[in-house]
């Protein structure tokens, strides 16, 4: 089956620092890859849709300059928290999505953030 | 905009109770609708998928139905064990391909032995 992974599975940052995690898909072409947040008992919450090779587009409220979201290649998105906060810490998870089977979103193990 | 409601937010029973779930939307406009398992600090395990023009699937000892019309889904869980205790989450999908998921807070499940 699809699979996609995270890496790092966790990250604990000083506050004003950069932290880049990656979302690959191990044996499939990923035409899209989704970016959510969830905080302690909360919902996932939608940050961002990437398409390979173009820009990606952010949810109302979601600062495009703070997280970065880079989808370079069919197999790999980055997001980068830049400039981290406390308020930033949170349980990261990507998703992607196939051509063959764009139906089906294959989620990530998910990486968590703590920023002191 | 779509908001996805799932109620009890949390559910203790014991082991060899059939148990439901409840979620609601707002906008019956969906392509599809879809129940996952989240245990603790991990990520999403995909259960069950129903397609907007279905009214039910099953996968085991798990029933999932939609009525699209009243926005509505349950997930029904026969005969819970306590590998059954996980937070479930319901998600509706906005559209065709290329759409995230909205998904709602979950519901906290407890099987005791």
């Amino acid at each position: 089956g699809a699979v996609v992974s995270q890496h790092p599975s966790w990250v604990i940052c000083k506050s004003g620092t950069s932290v880049k995690i990656e979302c690959r898909s191990l044996d499939f072409q990923a035409t899209t890859m989704f970016w959510y947040r969830q905080f302690p008992k909360q919902s996932l919450m939608l940050m961002a849709t990437s398409n390979e090779g173009s820009k990606a587009t952010y949810e109302q409220g979601v600062e495009k300059d703070k997280f970065l979201i880079n989808h370079a290649s069919l197999t790999l998105s980055t997001l980068t928290v830049t400039s981290a906060h406390p308020e930033d810490s949170s349980f990261y998870i990507c998703s992607a999505t196939s051509s063959r089977a764009q139906d089906t979103q294959y989620f990530g193990p998910g990486t968590r953030l703590t920023v002191l | 905009k779509q908001e996805v409601t799932q109620i009890p937010a949390a559910l203790s029973v014991p082991e060899g109770e059939n148990l439901v779930l409840n979620c609601s939307f707002t906008d019956s406009a969906i392509y599809n609708l879809q129940w996952f398992r989240q245990d603790p600090g991990k990520g999403l395990t995909s259960l069950l998928l129903i397609q907007s023009s279905q009214r039910e699937q099953t996968s085991g000892r798990l029933n999932a139905s939609l009525d699209k019309s009243s926005g509505r889904s349950t997930l029904y869980i026969a005969a819970s064990q306590p590998g059954d205790s996980a937070t479930y989450l319901c998600a509706v999908k906005r559209g065709q391909a290329g759409t995230a998921l909205i998904f709602g807070k979950g519901t906290t499940l407890s099987v005791s032995s």
